[in-house]
């Protein structure tokens, strides 16, 4: 079975820049998740979707972040305009159910 | 409000036991996962606990007192393999979502 995809793995960008992550979660999962991780830190949950609707996005700085699941499939996480404080890595998360999520190799930003 | 204690790090030899502990305050809880994560990698799943108790996988178990918003992780047996990051996850909600601890980096020295 493959896992969740996501692309790219790395992206260095200036601040004020805009920057987009994709991510192909597991065949069949109908929940997917975008998490922030900054250095040293847990994931920090963005943004939570039950197939092509938005469950919760809460934490996600709308004024800058802005996340699709247009199909109910893939998904991209928009950054726009990055600062610095959004170095960090941004993992993929989906879940057949509640009780597991897998996540994504993560995509790294750095933001200069 | 969420609230997650976890030591931030821990250091054992290689062959014995380490017990890592986590301490959560969590509105709607409704269990509670371990994650391993090694350095540059995403977290994988260890363990889900519901109800009080122990749960046994391998080397691998996990205790959950609801009562008292407390959890370890005990890790037997260590291998040089298990060094990484141990991240503590309550779960809430009728949606199941985590919040993640900051972590505890368990180092295993030969």
């Amino acid at each position: 079975e493959a896992g969740v995809a996501q692309s790219p793995r790395y992206k260095i960008i200036e601040k004020r820049q805009s920057v987009a992550f994709w991510c192909n979660p597991i065949s069949g999962h109908a929940t997917l998740y975008w998490y922030q991780q900054i250095l040293g830190q847990g994931p920090k949950l963005l943004i939570q979707f039950q197939n092509n609707g938005v469950v919760d996005d809460s934490q996600l700085p709308k004024d800058r972040f802005s996340a699709e699941r247009l199909k109910g499939v893939d998904s991209t996480l928009k950054i726009q305009p990055a600062k610095l404080e959004d170095s960090a890595v941004y993992l993929c998360a989906s879940s057949p159910h509640p009780n597991e999520q897998f996540f994504g190799p993560g995509t790294r930003l750095t933001v200069l | 409000g969420q609230n997650i204690d976890q030591p931030t790090e821990m250091t054992a030899t290689e062959g014995a036991i380490v017990q890592i502990n986590c301490t959560y305050q969590t509105s709607g809880f409704n269990g509670l996962f371990w994650y391993q994560q090694h350095a540059g990698e995403a977290p994988t799943f260890l363990s889900y606990n519901v109800l009080d108790g122990l749960e046994e996988k391998g080397r691998f178990s996990s205790f959950l007192s609801r009562s008292k918003g407390y959890s370890y992780l005990l890790l037997k047996e260590l291998q040089m393999k298990d060094s990484a990051s141990y991240l503590c996850a309550p779960s809430s909600g009728s949606a199941r979502q985590l919040t993640f601890g900051s972590g505890t980096q368990l180092t295993v020295l030969p």
